[in-house]
């Protein structure tokens, strides 16, 4: 089985600012990791993920990931933050093609980020 | 190229009542999930169908079922309703069980938010 903790449930931020949105997970196999973006109302939408190679991913808004296996972590980054980054972000697990529960994800509790004028 | 639809947008029920909740994938897609969102919380798995069959379920009760058709789209249902019950049900698209999310991933719906009284 696997579990996701987003250590922070709040993050304000001011525009043009640098943020960082932690992700820690658990599992006794090996995982994909994903990060999903929902705006107020609507469904999910998937920011990014890493599958294999690379433990650096990136989406095309500028944000990007670093999977630490070491640390089980998949912390999400981006330089600096625009008005239209406010949403609440997801961290998610899957196991990989070799678990039981591949094609399952398990969520996080989410991290809400405001980015202030 | 329509994406996944689900139907109602939003219902009332009452406790104890039966609901049925529709999804409709994604054009080339033939694996439905099912996930529910509650409150303030990250989206929990329910249960995937392939091939008109439960292929995987989470932890919830009997009282959640579903059923997937020739043409892919699924239904959920909950019987006996609980005030608990009350959350945003999320329905996720994908082509088959392998190459989940190597090749193309989920497809996530708006949801139908549901609501118990």
């Amino acid at each position: 089985a696997q579990s996701v903790t987003q250590l922070d449930s709040q993050v304000p931020v001011f525009e043009e600012a640098p943020v960082e949105l932690r992700c820690n997970y658990s599992s006794s196999v090996s995982v994909y990791l994903f990060w999903y973006v929902q705006y107020p109302n609507q469904g999910l939408q998937l920011l990014l993920k890493y599958l294999s190679g690379s433990t650096l991913v990136e989406s095309i808004n500028g944000f990007e990931a670093e999977f630490n296996k070491s640390q089980t972590s998949f912390h999400l980054r981006k330089p600096s933050v625009h008005i239209s980054d406010t949403a609440e972000y997801f961290c998610a697990v899957s196991a990989n093609a070799g678990g039981t529960s591949y094609g399952k994800l398990t969520f996080g509790q989410g991290t809400i980020l405001t980015v202030h004028p | 190229d329509a994406g996944v639809t689900q139907s109602p947008t939003h219902l009332i029920k009452t406790r104890g009542q039966q609901v049925t909740l529709r999804c409709s994938p994604k054009s080339g897609h033939d694996t439905v999930s099912w996930y529910q969102q509650a409150l303030g919380q990250g989206p929990q798995f329910i249960f995937q169908y392939y091939e008109e069959e439960e292929r995987q379920r989470g932890n919830f009760p009997d009282r959640f079922s579903g059923h997937q058709f020739p043409n892919y789209s699924s239904e959920l249902n909950v019987n006996a309703l609980l005030l608990g019950d009350s959350a945003l049900y999320l329905c996720a698209s994908s082509l088959g069980t392998g190459g989940f999310f190597t090749n193309y991933g989920y497809t996530f719906g708006s949801g139908t938010r549901l609501t118990v009284v």
